[in-house]
């Protein structure tokens, strides 16, 4: 139990266009999901927290109208990269927390922005 | 706030020999502890946590860590590596007091040579 899927694992997109990234939690209800970022050899940076129903809350120093996030569902968040540049590329991760298993991560997704 | 230092950036071991990755933590109240390992392009995987109760917590693949609240430490460490344990692994700690997120270290390579 307690599995986060997270779509799509590899995008390619090109500068100025917009990527969405779904996060699902499968088999639990998420009221609280997580979006990281990862850099090369570099630790977990949280972006944001999302909650269902609500404004996303953004740690300092992430752009609100870069990085949109909407948690329409207790299953489902979406980050939405908007004008992405080459400089957004990097590897995130969403995650969500499950009462009896604590925090469950999706595999990542790779955005490479060309 | 909360904070994880893990000192080394990477640890080479020899197949079969003990390894030991370390880690030390700071937080203001009572510290959940966890450890995670990240394959290349892969979200983290839960390896073992610390609530409370026993310092010595036994985790997946073998992997077990002590919590040490003097030292304020949470060092990981496995009998026999297997050169299957090359990973990235990563601690995490969040304050058990409240409502927070979980802070990471910045990941420890671990290589394991044949």
């Amino acid at each position: 139990g307690a599995v986060v899927s997270q779509h799509p694992s590899r995008v390619i997109c090109k500068s100025g266009t917009s990527v969405k990234i779904e996060c699902r939690s499968l088999d639990f209800q998420a009221t609280t999901m997580f979006w990281y970022r990862q850099f090369p050899k570099q630790s977990l940076m949280l972006m944001a927290t999302s909650n269902e129903g609500s404004k996303a809350t953004y740690e300092q120093g992430v752009e609100k109208d870069k990085f949109l996030i909407n948690h329409a569902s207790l299953t489902l968040s979406t980050l939405t990269v908007t004008s992405a540049h080459p400089e957004d590329s990097s590897f995130y991760i969403c995650s969500a927390i499950e009462q009896s298993y604590g925090y469950t991560f999706g595999s990542g997704t790779r955005l490479t922005v060309v | 706030a909360q904070s994880v230092a893990q000192p080394e950036d990477q640890v080479n071991v020899a197949e079969g020999n003990p390894l030991t990755v370390k880690c030390t933590y700071s937080v203001s109240g009572n510290p959940y502890l966890f450890w995670y390992v990240q394959y290349p392009n892969r979200g983290l995987q839960f390896l073992l946590k610390y609530i409370t109760g026993d310092n010595l917590v036994k985790g997946s693949y073998g992997f077990e860590a002590e919590f040490n609240k003097s030292q304020t430490s949470f060092h990981l460490k496995k009998p026999s590596a297997l050169v299957s344990d090359s990973a990235l692994y990563f601690c995490a700690v969040r304050d058990g007091g409240g409502y927070s997120t979980l802070t990471f270290g910045k990941g420890t390579m671990l290589l394991v040579s044949p």
